[in-house]
């Protein structure tokens, strides 16, 4: 089983600053990798699939990047809405596909 | 707009059954799979399996065989996770997720269930 780490845990940001989330890989999952954001009670949603493809409707102040083991998701600049917990998820060595345990980013 | 809303929180004893519906809308419900998530708390989600909407085959992850069935009811666009003979380390939230495939398992999720709190005790 592929074990995603993400780090770090919390990540404090001011509004309008950039946020630099990672997650790694126990081993390569080529490009199979993918982002939720999980606001409080809220369902998931999908933010960025295949490392760096906006899914629809994502604003552009979400970019994806990595390959292989090391995958980074970036905010450009934090809006009010984006104070949330991020999971990363591979879906290229299965069984099982995996997720990361998450990075919530807060206010600063 | 696509949706998936799941039932309701359930309170349960150790070893009674549950069943979790995901009604779906705004979409075709068989031209994607339905994929189930566990997700205790302070933990990521864990993928627990999916099941064709199309013909209603479920697949399950080695640490959820036994006592988890999935199931689909077309004529509803719904899903349903039933887990039997609760123990109390089931108590955690169950998502249900719509593949992002159109007639192809692609394995991530573009839509989410708001989650269904199961409590064992």
């Amino acid at each position: 089983e592929i074990v995603m780490t993400q780090s770090p845990a919390t990540l404090s940001v001011s509004p309008g600053e950039r946020a630099t989330l990672s997650c790694r890989a126990s081993q390569s999952v080529s490009g199979n990798l993918a982002w939720y954001q999980h606001r409080p009670g809220q369902a998931p949603s999908l933010l960025i699939y295949d490392t760096s493809t906006r899914a629809t409707g994502v604003p552009a102040r979400f970019s994806g990047s990595g390959s292989g083991t090391v995958f980074t998701l970036t905010i450009s600049s934090l809006q009010s809405e984006d104070f949330a917990v991020y999971y990363c998820q591979q879906y290229n060595n299965w069984p099982p596909w995996t997720f990361g345990q998450g990075t919530k980013v807060e206010v600063k | 707009q696509v949706q998936l809303v799941q039932s309701g929180s359930e309170f349960q004893k150790p070893g009674a059954s549950v069943k979790i519906s995901c009604k779906t809308s705004g979409y075709t419900f068989t031209n994607n799979a339905i994929n189930w998530m566990r997700q205790a708390p302070g933990q990521g989600p864990e993928w627990m399996g999916w099941i064709n909407t199309n013909t209603g085959d479920p697949t399950y992850a080695q640490d959820f065989t036994g006592h988890f069935v999935f199931s689909v009811d077309t004529s509803v666009s719904t899903a349903y996770l039933q887990i039997n003979s609760l123990r109390t380390d089931d108590t955690a939230v169950y998502y249900c997720a719509r593949d992002h495939g159109d007639y192809v398992f692609q394995f991530f999720f573009d839509y989410w269930g708001q989650g269904t709190q199961v409590t064992v005790s």
